[in-house]
């Protein structure tokens, strides 16, 4: 199994200013297909997960530009570029490349 | 909109079953992979089980293999998990998810199981 590493695994951010979280995996999530199937999810307090990012770096729909995705291969991270207060909760990063699909263990952003 | 609701969660003694269904709505539910994936209250997220559009593969996690089912009926826009032999560490909520092809575009609010004696 691909096994996905989060790190930090909590962030405390100042309002407005910049998070970063990176996700590392145990091998390429390069798919034979060319694609990389990484993605980003955000879960609030008391709701269901939520997709931000899908394919390394491309923004799902309503998501606001201040998210962002990067990487390649192994490495891949996601940036706040403000954070706000709604911003608050687990950041979670997916691969869909290899079955079985996983997941990293959570970020979790908190307002200092 | 799109809309999985998920239904069919409780409380069951270790052993017992449960059959948890996901109504989909708001979109042509048919063509879509779908899964199921759980997370124990307070902790991260476990992908359990997937289905391909026409029902006709499924993937399993190990931890899960042989003793759950997932199903499907387009005709009804529906998503099942049957759940048999359900253990402790089985207790969790369980969501409900559209595979876009591209990334798990939509998730359910999620039902809670509890397997407790």
């Amino acid at each position: 199994d691909i096994v996905m590493i989060q790190t930090p695994l909590s962030s405390p951010v100042t309002l407005g200013q910049p998070a970063s979280i990176s996700c590392r995996s145990s091998q390429s999530l390069v798919h034979s297909d060319g694609n990389t199937y990484l993605s980003w999810l955000q879960q609030r307090p008391g709701q269901p997960p939520r997709l931000l990012i899908y394919k390394i770096s491309n923004r799902f729909s309503g998501v606001p530009d201040r998210f962002s995705g990067s990487g390649a291969g192994t490495d891949f991270t996601l940036k706040i570029s403000r954070v706000e207060v709604e911003d608050v909760g687990v950041y979670y990063c997916m691969q869909t490349t290899q079955s079985p699909w996983t997941f990293g263990q959570g970020t979790k952003v908190e307002i200092k | 909109e799109v809309q999985l609701v998920e239904s069919g969660g409780g409380l069951v003694q270790p052993g017992g079953s449960l059959r948890l269904s996901c109504a989909a709505s708001g979109f042509t539910f048919s063509p879509y992979w779908m899964l199921w994936v759980r997370q124990v209250p307070g902790e991260g997220l476990i992908w359990v089980s997937r289905i391909n559009d026409d029902g006709s593969s499924t993937w399993y996690a190990d931890s899960v293999k042989g003793r759950f089912t997932i199903s499907r009926d387009n005709a009804k826009n529906t998503l099942y998990l049957q759940m048999n032999s359900l253990r402790a560490d089985d207790t969790a909520v369980y969501y409900c998810v559209r595979d876009s092809g591209e990334g798990v575009d939509y998730w359910g609010q999620g039902t809670l199981v509890i397997v407790s004696s």
